[in-house]
């Protein structure tokens, strides 16, 4: 069972670049989001999308935009990376608001923009 | 705004129990979910609260006051494998995920 997958696993890029980060889920969840997770901080919601075709601002959006063509795939672009983006960034999935709505976390991608 | 409180760090030895607490205040409270995440890992669910008291799972328990803005998170019988960052999480009335920074448990033989 996958779960979750996110690619890459980790990423080192340079100040001024875009990068696409990845996300797919095989678990037909409606609700997906993308973390970032900085130390000493708790995670931090960036965006959301509670079903295909939508998609939220979470806490700390800018910089970052998303786009939820399908249910499976919710990808995270940087358009001109910063260093205050370096990061774990971890994607997420879940039924929807309802219930427990337990969230299931990817891998994660750490990336460290110079 | 919006906070969720948990201590930084705590230690404790294999075999004994402890004890992590968690406070918030948050706009709303739709529930309050306990993960354990392991060094360079995935967060994992473990618990979900969201009426007042006990939620028992295996050597897992999670408490919840929700006139208090307070919630505890108790592990048994402790394992090595249960070093751990605890994260602690409540669904605000947006039904979004508030989450605290974490607690890193250090187990000791």
């Amino acid at each position: 069972t996958a779960g979750i997958t996110q690619a890459p696993t980790s990423q080192i890029l340079a100040a001024g670049r875009s990068m696409t980060l990845r996300c797919t889920q095989d678990m037909r969840h409606n609700a997906m989001y993308w973390y970032r997770q900085d130390l000493g901080l708790g995670l931090r919601l960036i965006h959301y999308s509670n079903t295909a075709g939508t998609t939220g601002k979470g806490e700390v959006p800018d910089g970052y935009s998303v786009s939820r063509a399908n249910t499976d795939d919710f990808p995270l672009t940087l358009a001109s990376a910063v260093p205050s983006q370096t990061s774990v960034y971890f994607c997420a999935s879940s039924d929807g608001p309802e219930s427990t709505d337990t969230q299931y976390f990817g891998p994660g991608t750490r990336l460290t923009v110079l | 705004g919006q906070n969720i409180d948990q201590p930084t760090e705590m230690t404790a030895t294999e075999g004994a129990i402890v004890q992590i607490n968690c406070t918030y205040q948050t706009s709303g409270f739709n529930g309050l979910f306990w993960y354990q995440q392991h060094a360079g890992e995935a967060p994992t669910f473990l618990s979900y609260n969201v009426l007042d008291g006990l939620e028992e799972k295996g050597r897992f328990s999670s408490f919840l006051s929700r006139s208090k803005g307070y919630s505890y998170l108790l592990l048994k019988e402790l394992q090595m494998k249960d070093s751990a960052s605890y994260l602690c999480a409540v669904r605000d009335s947006n039904y979004q995920l508030i989450w605290g920074a974490g607690t890193k448990l250090i187990i000791k033989p």
